[in-house]
């Protein structure tokens, strides 16, 4: 069974742009979630989707967002890029949606805001 | 709100030692918790977790970890590690749909 996808793999962009990161879960999966990982901050929580809705919502500005679509595919949007949101974008998936089942992850997007 | 600490932030050791990279939570319910790692320039892989039952839980590559519900712990251990090992090693907690990650451990195996 192929894993989780994400594309693009590496990206740069400037700042004031915005940009669409891509998630392929795994066949069968549903659920969706997404974490940025950076150095000082360590893996924070973005968001989570089921079945085409956001089911959690981490304490991120607005400009960050995303969504899901009816096979399950999802995308995260950020608009209005700053260079703090330069990090490691990763995409898990997981059979359900709840407490205790367990997330598999992408390799990530690696974005660089200039 | 749940959340992690790693006791940790880097473990120095020697090829073929043994390892315990420490994890705490706090938590005043029930909890499912996690051991995941993260080569270089790669995703997060589980290594294992705990939902019930059994407070020793085994994983992947000789990994192991005990959940300690009184001390609030879940160390990872393995009794000999290789230079392969060497990687980031987060422990998080489940609360609801999204996981709770610590800040990580650098394990470093060296020769």
């Amino acid at each position: 069974k192929a894993g989780v996808t994400q594309t693009p793999r590496y990206l740069i962009k400037t700042r004031g742009q915005q940009v669409t990161l891509s998630c392929s879960p795994i066949s069968g999966h549903r659920s969706v979630s997404w974490y940025q990982q950076t150095p000082g901050q360590g893996l924070q929580f973005l968001f989570e989707y089921f079945s085409e809705t956001q089911r959690n919502k981490g304490n991120f500005p607005g400009r960050f967002s995303g969504r899901q679509f009816s096979n399950s595919r999802s995308e995260m949007n950020v608009s209005t890029l700053e260079l703090g949101d330069s990090a490691l974008y990763l995409c898990a998936s997981s059979s359900r949606w709840g407490k205790g089942y367990e997330q598999y992850f992408g390799p990530g997007t690696r974005l660089t805001v200039t | 709100a749940q959340s992690v600490t790693q006791l940790d932030s880097q473990v120095p050791v020697f090829e073929e030692a043994p390892v315990e990279l420490r994890c705490n939570y706090s938590s005043s319910v029930s909890v499912y918790l996690f051991w995941y790692v993260q080569y270089p320039n790669q995703g997060l892989q589980l290594l294992l977790k705990y939902l019930s039952g059994s407070t020793l839980v085994k994983g992947i590559n000789g990994f192991e970890a005990e959940f300690n519900k009184s001390q609030t712990s879940f160390h990872l251990r393995k009794p000999s590690v290789h230079i392969s090992d060497t990687a980031e090693y987060f422990c998080a907690v489940s609360q609801g749909g999204k996981l709770i990650f610590g800040q990580g451990t650098e394990l470093s195996v060296k020769p």
